[in-house]
C-alpha cells in the first residue's frame, strides 16, 4: 500500500529554516515525481515545486526560487523540502504527494498525499 | 489571486447534481491536463479526477470531469452530505512552468 509519512510539526523563528521530510512506501520511489504543496491558514493550496528522482529534475515555483531547495534520498525512499529565511506569512500545512511516472511522463498531480506538516513561524 | 478561476462556493440539495467550474487560459488548461482534488475539513487533499475526465481506482463514477477549451468542469451527481468539501482544480501551465491551482470551491449539501 501505497504511503506518505511526513515529519511532525514544527514551531521556527523568523529568519530561520525549516526541512520537513516525506517518507514513502511502496513501489519503487525513483519511479515516481515527488510534489510539494502548501496552504496556509484557510487558503487555497499553493505548489512550491517538485522533483522527479529518475531523471535528476527539480522544478520550483517561480514565488520560492532561492528560497527552497527540493532533494530525494533515492537508499531511504525519502524526499526533503528546505525552506530558508522564513516569515510569518510562511506558517502553514505543508503536504507532499507522489504521481507514478508512466511512459516517460511524470507529471507533479499529485495522485497520494501525505498527512501534511504544520510549520508556524513566530517570534 | 489564483492563475485558475473558481467560484468560491456551490450548494445543493442531496441527491441533486452540481457543477465546479474551472477557468484558465492557453498555457494551462488550454494545453495541459487538469486534475480535481477534493479536500475534507481538516485532511490532506485527495485526487479525484486526473487527465481531464478519468478516475482513480475506488473513486465512484458520482464525479465525472471534463474539458473544454480553456475551462474544465467537475460534476457531481447523487450529492451526499459526506460530500461537504473544498474542490481544487490543477494543471501544469507551460508558461510560468508551475503547477496552478484554482482558489477552490466550498461545497454545501444542504
Amino acid at each position: 500500500q501505497v504511503q506518505l509519512v511526513q515529519s511532525g510539526a514544527e514551531v521556527k523563528k523568523p529568519g530561520s529554516s525549516v526541512k520537513v521530510s516525506c517518507n514513502t512506501s511502496g513501489g519503487t520511489f525513483s519511479s515516481y515525481a515527488i510534489t510539494w504543496v502548501r496552504q496556509a491558514p484557510g487558503q487555497g493550496l499553493e505548489w512550491m515545486g517538485g522533483i522527479i528522482p529518475i531523471f535528476g529534475t527539480v522544478n520550483y515555483a517561480q514565488k520560492f526560487q532561492g528560497r527552497v531547495t527540493i532533494t530525494a534520498d533515492t537508499s531511504t525512499s525519502t524526499a526533503y523540502m528546505d525552506l530558508s529565511s522564513l516569515k510569518s506569512e510562511d506558517t502553514a500545512v505543508y503536504y507532499c504527494a507522489r504521481t507514478y511516472c508512466t511512459g516517460g511522463v511524470c507529471p507533479y498531480r499529485g495522485d497520494v498525499w501525505g498527512q501534511g506538516t504544520t510549520v508556524t513561524v513566530s517570534s | 489571486q489564483s492563475v485558475l478561476t473558481q467560484p468560491p462556493s456551490v450548494s445543493a440539495a442531496p441527491g441533486q447534481t452540481v457543477t465546479i467550474s474551472c477557468s484558465g487560459s492557453s498555457s494551462n488548461i488550454g494545453n495541459n491536463y487538469v486534475s480535481w482534488y477534493q479536500q475534507l475539513p481538516g485532511t490532506a487533499p485527495k485526487l479525484l479526477i486526473f487527465d481531464n475526465d478519468k478516475r482513480p481506482s475506488g473513486i465512484p463514477d458520482r464525479f465525472s470531469g471534463s474539458k473544454s477549451g480553456t475551462s474544465a468542469t467537475l460534476g457531481l451527481t447523487g450529492l451526499q452530505t459526506g460530500d461537504e468539501a473544498d474542490y481544487y482544480c490543477g494543471t501544469w501551465d507551460s508558461g510560468s512552468l508551475s503547477v496552478v491551482f484554482g482558489g477552490g470551491t466550498k461545497l454545501t449539501v444542504l
